[in-house]
């Protein structure tokens, strides 16, 4: 199966500063590559996601990068917000079968005012 | 955008008793749905992967007399928690997804089981 490590686990920065968090995976078979944002108690939610065909996706203050040959994609932040802190879960899916994600463990992101 | 409802959001009730969890997909036909469980703090974990019309892949070291999933439809999965105990407190989220390359999975609303 796929294992995935996600860094950090926590991660606080200054209100306006950048926040980045990195998921490595181990299935080079996986093809698509998700962020989620979890508030307490809710569903995650779906903010970004990128294919293995494309290297960089950027959606005004969030952007995925992705390095299909070391396998690792990071979540890019900037000019954070104190509405951006939540949990945050990178996701892979593989690339057969039920295209299920296996979640990484998730990035606590505190935004400080 | 394509919306998936999960009822109900909260379930309180003593142990022994069986809870049944619906997903369904409102705007989209799924054929397969997923359903994970979150322990306070922690990651999703994947518990099984529903397919219409055909029985549910465990994932290992999940009890499937315990977790019974029924996909009868492209728009409906239920998951059942037979003789629930306090053990399996946590919270239960399901999704589905469309079928095809790199299509997301999309998230219902979860449901808090809490067993006394």
């Amino acid at each position: 199966g796929e294992n995935v490590e996600q860094h950090p686990s926590t991660l606080s920065v200054q209100e306006g500063d950048s926040a980045v968090i990195k998921c490595t995976y181990s299935d080079s078979a996986s093809n698509y590559f998700p962020w989620y944002k979890q508030e307490l108690g809710k569903r995650p939610q779906l903010i970004i996601d990128i294919r293995s065909n494309v290297g960089e996706k950027k959606d005004q203050r969030i952007a995925v990068t992705l390095n299909k040959t070391a396998k690792h994609f990071s979540l890019h932040i900037t000019e954070t917000q104190p509405e951006d802190s939540a949990v945050y879960f990178c996701a892979p899916q593989s690339g057969a079968g039920s295209y299920q994600l296996t979640f990484g463990k998730g990035t606590k992101l505190s935004v400080i005012p | 955008g394509a919306v998936v409802s999960q009822h109900p959001s909260r379930v309180i009730c003593k142990s022994g008793t069986s809870v049944k969890i619906e997903c369904r997909s409102l705007d989209f036909q799924a054929t397969t749905m997923f359903w994970y469980r979150q322990f306070p703090k922690q990651s999703l974990m994947l518990m099984a992967t529903s397919n219409e019309g055909s029985k549910a892949t465990y994932e290992q070291g999940v009890e499937k007399d315990k977790f019974l999933i029924n996909h009868a439809s492209l728009t409906l999965s239920t998951l059942t928690v037979t003789s629930a105990h306090p053990e399996d407190s946590s919270f239960y989220i399901c999704s589905a997804r469309v079928t095809g390359f790199g299509q997301p999975q999309h998230f219902g609303d979860g449901t808090r089981l809490s067993i006394l």
